[in-house]
């Protein structure tokens, strides 16, 4: 059974880091596209950031530079690396995947793990 | 970066009635590559459609979609009670994914 579990969320100062883990089970982080999307309070979905199998990576323009995600494929956990964060990245941040590695859309998320910025 | 277009922004229709949202993308989606999902209070996004037309595992047949190029649709035939929830469309054809701002659709 596939299950993404993401951890790291909390509250953080502006201009300060976090690091979010999305622990996945059920298949190696290694063989699918991985992506995060996250959701403001009250907002519709925003797509963050795409890792494929290949190692290829892509982000939103609003995150580009300051965000880096990555994978270990011995600890089968995705990351997304957050620096220099703002006010606007608060949100519920959400790991998901799709069934192969042949884009399908997103098949499988997590719960989301909260990230607050404030000071 | 695609930018996805979702009408109308609320929906208010009655158990049974028949939902038609639409999803337009400022240039072509390549290879279709649009999908819908449903969202319901304080839950994950759930899949309902992939490629345009194909319905996910487990999704009931009243889900239907279609659509290619810049203009796609989400047609649910007959509301049932669970299906009143928010909506979005997303396409994952480029190499900067995005997502639609949603349509929700509430009870009448």
């Amino acid at each position: 059974e596939v299950q993404l579990v993401e951890t790291g969320g909390g509250l953080i100062q502006p201009g300060g880091s976090l690091r979010l883990s999305c622990a996945v089970s059920g298949f190696t982080v290694s063989n699918k596209y991985m992506t995060w999307v996250r959701q403001a309070p009250g907002k519709g979905l925003e797509w963050v950031s795409l890792l494929y199998s290949g190692g290829s990576t892509y982000y939103a323009d609003s995150v580009k530079g300051r965000f880096t995600i990555s994978r270990d494929i011995s600890k089968n956990t995705l990351y997304l690396q957050m620096n220099s964060l703002r006010a606007e990245d608060t949100a519920l941040y959400y790991c998901a995947t799709g069934p192969s590695d042949t884009l399908t859309g997103l098949h499988y998320w997590g719960q989301g793990t909260l990230v607050a910025v404030s000071s | 970066e695609i930018v996805l277009t979702q009408s109308p922004g609320t929906l208010s229709l009655s158990p049974g009635e028949r939902a038609t949202l639409s999803c337009r993308a400022s240039q072509s989606v390549s290879r279709s590559r649009l999908a819908w999902y449903l969202q319901k209070p304080g839950q994950a996004p759930r899949l309902l459609i992939y490629d345009a037309s194909s319905r996910a595992t487990g999704i009931p047949d009243r889900f239907s979609g279609s659509g290619s190029g810049t203009d796609f649709t989400l047609t649910v035939s007959r509301l049932e009670p669970e299906d009143f929830a928010v909506y979005y469309c997303h396409q994952y054809g480029s190499s900067t994914w995005t997502f639609g701002q949603g349509t929700k659709v509430e009870v009448k």
